[in-house]
This record gives structure tokens, sequence and C-alpha cells, in this order.
């Protein structure tokens, strides 16, 4: 039974610039969260995906927008790239239709802002 | 005041040791709440998930909640130096409602480390 899978594992890129993260859920569930961590902090909720429309969004700018494809599978955006924006970015995945409410994590996207 | 407050550590204990993790948080509408461990450089695992208040036992984790404290806590029995991680609490008001979603609070994480 795979796990929930983000690609790619690595990526460094330059201010001003865009990036598209990837996420794949665990077998089974239909909703995918994203979150931001930066160094040293907890997970941040960025928003969240659920039949292929954004259910709910945390306090995060509108450059960072996602889309949730057919099989579930996720992608998060982020335009006009910041010093900021460093961080490690996390898929979450879970069962919304299933009653199983658990969110299993993938091992998330280490992005680099330089 | 932050939602969720968490003693960012770090907590250093010899192996064998009882470890004690603890966040306090602020909403009383919060009934949903889980521990999860995280290794360096890696995506947090989940540990432990409780609804409400009371004490849930899965092996040498025991997790308790105190809602009239506003106090959640996550206890290591016989600590093992693989132990050693972050970990990080997570809280939530609502898991499903009007057919969305199960947001995710966190704490800031309080790295572990248990001394062989």
């Amino acid at each position: 039974d795979a796990g929930v899978t983000q690609s790619p594992t690595h990526l460094i890129k330059t201010r001003g610039q865009q990036v598209t993260l990837r996420c794949s859920p665990k077998s089974g569930h239909d909703t995918v969260s994203w979150y931001q961590q930066a160094l040293g902090q907890g997970p941040q909720f960025i928003f969240q995906y659920y039949e292929e429309e954004e259910r709910q969004r945390g306090n995060f700018p509108d450059r960072f927008s996602g889309h949730q494809f057919p099989n579930y599978s996720s992608e998060l955006n982020v335009n006009a790239l910041l010093l900021g924006d460093s961080a490690l970015y996390l898929c979450a995945s879970s069962d919304l239709n299933g009653r199983t409410y658990e969110q299993y994590f993938g091992p998330g996207t280490r992005l680099t802002v330089t | 005041q932050k939602e969720v407050e968490q003693d960012p550590g770090p907590l250093s204990v010899p192996e064998g040791a009882i470890v004690s993790l603890n966040c306090t948080y602020s909403n009383s509408a919060f009934q949903y709440f889980m521990w999860y461990r995280q290794y360096s450089r890696k995506g947090p695992e989940l540990l432990m998930y409780t609804y409400s208040s009371g004490n849930k036992e899965d092996g040498r984790f025991t997790a308790q909640v105190d809602k009239s404290s506003k106090y959640i806590s996550l206890f290591i029995r016989d600590s093992q130096p693989s132990d050693s991680a972050t970990y990080l609490c997570a809280i939530s008001s609502d898991m499903n409602y009007g057919g969305a979603t199960n947001k995710l609070i966190f704490g800031t994480g309080t790295l572990l480390a248990v001394q062989p």
C-alpha cells in the first residue's frame, strides 16, 4: 500500500520564479492538504482540496494556488517566489468520504529560494 | 496568543526514561488531538489520534487530553535512542463539516534527544 508521495524531493529556485510541486495521496484517500513548514516551526496549513475544489484556505497570499486532478493527485503552485517561501512543503492526505480523518503526510519537498 | 503552544525544547533524557511532552491550546472548540513524530528532514508521522478528553495507549506511547485545562500530553515509556525526533502536537475543531475540511493546527514541535 503506497503512502503519500511527493515530487521533487528538493528544488532550488530564484526570486521571482514560479514553482510547481506534486503530490499523490495514499491509496484510497480522496482529500489532499498542503502545509508549509519553515525551519524550526510546525507546519502551517495552506489549503485543502476535495472533489477537485479548494475547500478551505489558510492565511497565504494568492501567489499560492493549487489543483486536484480526477485521480486525487494534487499540485501546489507558487508564483513570484520570495526568499521567505523557502521551506519544507508537505502534502497530507485523508479519506473524507470514508470518514477517516487522520491525515498522513508525505516526505515533503524542500524548496530553497535564492 | 497562539492557538497551540508547545515548548520547543530541546529535551534530553537518558535511555529508558519516561518522557512527557505537552501542549496547551486556547480554543475550547478543539476536539481532535494528534501527535506526530518527525525525524530530521522527513515528513511528520502520525503517532496518536484522540477525540475529546481521556487517555489512549499504544505500546510505549500514551496520549492524554484534559479539555477542562486545555492541555494535552504525550508520554513515552522506556524511551529509546530511536525515539529521538521532533514531536508535534496538532489539533482540529472540525474534522468534517459541510463536506469540507479537517485543517490541522500545529504546535512548534519539541525536539527530543534520548541519550544511549
